[in-house]
């Protein structure tokens, strides 16, 4: 059973580019989290989805950053016009259908995104 | 409101001695509490867990942690460490019903041959 996996592993962008940053879930997992880690920092929730839902948005910055998890397909993280700020590395964890909680998240790799 | 203090931002320990990292948590709801390993350049790996029942949790490579709900803490401990254990040790809490982990600063643990 391959673990969560993320894609790019490394991604480098100009300022004002644009980051596009994949999570595929483990098999039978149902449920994605994306969690930013700024540097000496622990990490912190920004997103919950399950299949072509938003459940929990709570921690995504308001302007530029979209997240999505299609029927089909990996989840993305897209954030748009990156600033030298956006620099982090971003964790995708996934979870079998949640019963309150209990459920542990599996945590990705991670995609180190670094904004020149 | 949730959140989590781990005290020390760096634990340098002798090879084979003991060792504990500390953990307190603040929430106005009862919560599940999670330590968590990031080693080097990786994501992160799930030591142990804390749902209910014994209030002592055993994990992988050793670890242990101890919930006291009067002090609000979660202590992780190893009673001899070894120089593979050198990582990022993060503590996290969810609350009942929620399902976003928030989590300390993390405690960044270096062995000492």
């Amino acid at each position: 059973n391959a673990g969560v996996m993320q894609n790019p592993r490394h991604l480098v962008r100009r300022r004002g580019q644009e980051a596009r940053l994949r999570c595929s879930p483990m098999k039978g997992h149902s449920h994605v989290y994306w969690y930013r880690q700024l540097p000496e920092e622990g990490l912190k929730f920004m997103v919950y989805l399950q299949k072509e839902n938003i459940i929990d948005e709570s921690g995504m910055p308001k302007e530029r950053f979209s997240a999505e998890f299609p029927k089909e397909g990996p989840s993305i993280l897209r954030i748009q016009q990156v600033v030298r700020g956006d620099s982090a590395a971003y964790f995708c964890a996934s979870s079998p259908p949640v019963n309150g909680g209990q459920e542990t998240q599996y945590f990705g790799p991670g995609t180190r995104l670094l904004v020149l | 409101a949730q959140s989590v203090t781990q005290l020390d931002s760096q634990v340098p320990v002798f090879e084979e001695a003991p060792v504990e990292l500390r953990c307190n948590y603040s929430s106005s709801v009862s919560v599940y509490l999670f330590w968590y390993v990031q080693y080097p350049n990786q994501g992160l790996q799930l030591l142990l867990k804390y749902l209910s029942g014994s209030t002592l949790v055993k994990g992988i490579n050793g670890f242990e942690a101890e919930f006291n709900k009067s002090q609000t803490s979660f202590h992780l401990r190893k009673p001899s460490v070894h120089i593979s254990d050198t990582a990022e040790y993060f503590c996290a809490v969810i609350s009942f019903g929620n399902e976003k982990l928030t989590f300390g600063t993390g405690t960044r643990l270096t062995i000492i041959p």
